[in-house]
């Protein structure tokens, strides 16, 4: 199985501000997602992060306000810009096999608090 | 209507009961069925994937997948304390390059 490791664990931000959250798996995987997960709510997927190209964003997600890097395969960034405390969340990376559901691993999550 | 539905509980049992969880889905096209288990302050971790209707079982786990009824549900026998957590059903389609799906969880407390 993948080993997924994200930073930084947790962060408290003011509003107006910008925070990078940065994913690194340690095996060849094929396919990076990037996840919010609201307090006691379920895992939406905000975007795939494609290596070398632009990230494909899901409805409701933008590239202005969750910029997305992947410049190699076994590394990701998420940018939470302008935050407001609606972006108070839980975000998680995951890293699979294209094609191979089961493959789909997650890393600890980054839970971000804004003021 | 949300594509996945599941029953957020929270759901507390003594130990050694046998636990059912549960999701409803809405899509027909969904063709692979997980759970995933989640601890507190942890990423969700696989438990269970099948890919076909009918049961899978794994130790005190059984994955179980109704197609016609657009249903699913994990069981655990024999609950132990460590089996807390919240438990989310996932699914995804072949077309979907390995987007999933996720219900909202299901919070459990096995009572010692």
């Amino acid at each position: 199985s993948a080993v997924i490791s994200q930073k930084p664990s947790r962060d408290i931000c003011q509003r107006g501000t910008s925070l990078t959250i940065q994913c690194q798996v340690d095996s060849q995987v094929t396919m990076m997602f990037w996840y919010r997960q609201q307090p006691g709510q379920s895992l939406t997927l905000i975007a795939t992060a494609n290596q070398g190209s632009e990230a494909t964003y899901e409805s409701g997600f933008v590239i202005d306000k969750f910029p997305i890097s992947r410049p190699n395969l076994t590394f990701s960034t998420l940018t939470v810009s302008n935050m407001s405390p609606e972006d108070s969340s839980i975000y998680l990376c995951s890293g699979g096999l294209a094609g191979v559901q089961e493959t789909q691993y997650f890393g600890p999550g980054t839970r971000l608090l804004v003021l | 209507q949300k594509e996945v539905e599941q029953d957020p509980g929270p759901l507390s049992v003594p130990e050694g009961a046998i636990v059912s969880l549960n999701c409803t889905y809405s899509n027909s096209a969904f063709q692979y069925f997980m759970w995933y288990r989640q601890y507190s302050r942890k990423g969700p971790e696989l438990l269970m994937y099948t890919y076909s209707s009918g049961n899978k079982e794994d130790g005190r786990f059984t994955a179980q997948v109704d197609k016609s009824s657009k249903y699913i549900s994990l069981f655990i026998r024999d609950s132990q304390p460590s089996d807390s957590a919240t438990y989310l059903c996932a699914m995804s389609d072949p077309s979907s390059a390995s987007k999933i799906i996720f219900g909202s969880g299901t919070r459990l407390s096995i009572r010692p």
